[in-house]
C-alpha cells in the first residue's frame, strides 16, 4: 500500500464551527506532515510529527491543532477559523530522509 | 535557511518534444536533498524524482531526469518525449536529508503540452 488518504475531500465550515481533517498511511512511515496551499502558491509546511511526537510547528495559529493518535493517523482539528484559512490542506508521510508521499488534499472553505 | 528559485512561471511545449524546467537552490546545509513534484489540477502532489547532494550521478526515473550541477546550485528537471498528461504545475523543493524533513518549495512552473 503506497497511498496516503485524506478525508474529507471538500469541507465548508462557518467561523464558529469545529471540524477535523483526517490523514492515514499504511506504509510504515514514521514522519507525517501537514501543509497549507493557497491558490497559485506552493505548499507551506505547518506541522511535522516524527515518531508520533510533534517535532516542527511553523508558528501556526492555535485555531489549528494537530494530533497524531498513532503511527498511521494524523488529524488536524479546526476551530474558529477565518475566511483567509480557506485553502487546500495536504498531508504527507515519509521515512527518515526519504521523499514525502502526499495525499489528495482537503479543499477547505471557511464562510 | 533554504531557498528554491524557479524562474519560469509558465512553459508551452509541443507534444513529444523534450522540456527542461529550471531550478536553482540555496542552502547552508552540508547535506541536502532535491526533489521534483508534479501537481495536476486535481491537487495531489506527485513525487517525480530525487537527487541527494552527495550523489555522483544524475538521477533518472523513466522519462524524468535531473540535471544536477552542484557548483552552479542548479537542479533542472528534464522530461523527455512530453505527453499531454504532463500538463501540470511542477515544483522543485529542497530539504535536509536527516530525520523528518522540512520541504521548502519554489514558486512552481506551469507546464502546458500542446497537441
Amino acid at each position: 500500500d503506497t497511498e496516503v488518504t485524506q478525508t474529507p475531500k471538500h469541507l465548508v465550515m462557518g467561523m464558529t464551527n469545529k471540524k477535523s481533517l483526517k490523514c492515514e498511511q499504511h506504509m510504515g512511515h514514521r514522519a507525517m506532515y501537514w501543509y497549507k496551499q493557497k491558490a497559485k502558491k506552493p505548499p507551506e509546511l505547518m506541522f511535522v510529527y516524527s515518531y508520533e511526537k510533534l517535532s516542527i510547528n511553523e508558528s501556526v495559529p492555535s485555531r489549528f491543532s494537530p494530533e497524531c493518535p498513532n503511527s498511521s493517523l494524523l488529524n488536524l482539528h479546526l476551530h474558529a477559523l477565518q475566511p483567509e484559512d480557506s485553502a487546500l490542506y495536504l498531508c504527507a508521510s515519509s521515512q527518515d530522509g526519504q521523499e514525502q508521499f502526499f495525499g489528495p488534499g482537503t479543499r477547505l472553505t471557511v464562510l | 535557511a533554504q531557498k528554491i528559485t524557479q524562474t519560469q512561471p509558465g512553459m508551452f511545449v509541443q507534444e513529444k518534444e523534450a522540456v527542461t524546467l529550471d531550478c536553482t537552490y540555496d542552502t547552508s546545509d552540508p547535506s541536502y536533498g532535491l526533489f521534483w513534484y508534479k501537481q495536476p489540477s486535481s491537487g495531489e502532489m506527485i513525487f517525480l524524482i530525487y537527487q541527494g547532494s552527495y550523489d555522483q550521478q544524475n538521477a533518472t526515473e523513466g522519462r524524468y531526469s535531473l540535471n544536477f550541477q552542484k557548483a552552479r546550485k542548479s537542479a533542472n528537471l528534464v522530461i523527455s518525449a512530453s505527453q499531454l498528461g504532463d500538463s501540470a504545475m511542477y515544483f522543485c523543493a529542497t530539504s535536509t536529508i536527516q530525520g523528518a524533513q522540512k520541504l521548502v518549495f519554489g514558486q512552481g512552473t506551469r507546464l502546458t503540452i500542446n497537441p
